[in-house]
């Protein structure tokens, strides 16, 4: 098993321009994470979904939007990146026990993002 | 803004001596998990602790939670330079948060 993949691992973006990050799991979790990471900072959730076809905000949802149109994938999108988007993208994902949500989290290598 | 914050923020030891980090969190909580970053990759899952533990052991590492407190610790015993890593902790409210994390290098 892959686990939690993550394209593309480095990108380079003018502010303006958009962009999708892509994530991918194989490991049939119900749950999928979008998380970011600054310096000194740790990981701050930008959106999170419970299942195919649905969506929620995390922490800092502002500027960015996903879609998880397969179990499997859950996309990430920036519609007009601004510098403050300069920063490292993780993806995550997990399973349910008893409904029990954010047990263990399975991290992708991440995608490190710069906007100029 | 955080949940969590780790304390210290950056910990040097020799292989071998015992590493201690501390979280704290400012909400009740279901559960409070531990994970470690090596430098450019993603996280890994150490441990889980419910809110109904109070101790819990895995191999070298021991984590204990202080609900009154709003407080945990990772111990990690007889360290080895291949700890050298990043460790957070991250608390299951509403949501999950992650806390700044402590920096931890084992020297050989």
């Amino acid at each position: 098993n892959a686990g939690v993949t993550q394209t593309p691992k480095f990108r380079v973006l003018k502010t303006g321009q958009s962009m999708t990050l892509l994530c991918a799991q194989d490991m049939n979790h119900e749950y999928m994470y979008w998380y970011r990471q600054d310096p000194g900072m740790g990981l701050r959730l930008i959106h999170y979904s419970v299942g195919e076809g649905t969506t929620a905000k995390g922490e800092v949802p502002d500027g960015y939007n996903v879609s998880r149109l397969k179990k499997q994938n859950f996309l990430l999108g920036l519609e007009s990146a601004a510098p403050s988007q300069t920063s490292v993208y993780f993806c995550a994902s997990s399973y349910s026990i008893q409904s029990v949500r954010y047990n263990e989290q399975f991290f992708g290598p991440g995608t490190r993002l710069t906007v100029l | 803004s955080q949940q969590g914050e780790e304390d210290p923020q950056a910990l040097s030891i020799q292989e071998g001596e015992n590493a201690t980090m501390n979280c704290s969190y400012k909400t009740s909580i279901n559960n409070l998990q531990w994970y470690r970053q090596n430098s450019g990759r993603g996280l890994v899952h150490l441990i889980l602790i419910r809110s109904n533990e109070r101790e819990k052991h895995s191999g070298r590492l021991r984590v204990t939670l202080d609900t009154s407190k709003k407080s945990s610790s990772l111990l990690i015993t007889a360290s080895r330079a291949a700890d050298t890593a990043s460790y957070f902790c991250a608390s299951l409210g509403n949501d999950m948060r992650f806390g700044a994390g402590t920096r931890l290098t084992v020297k050989p």
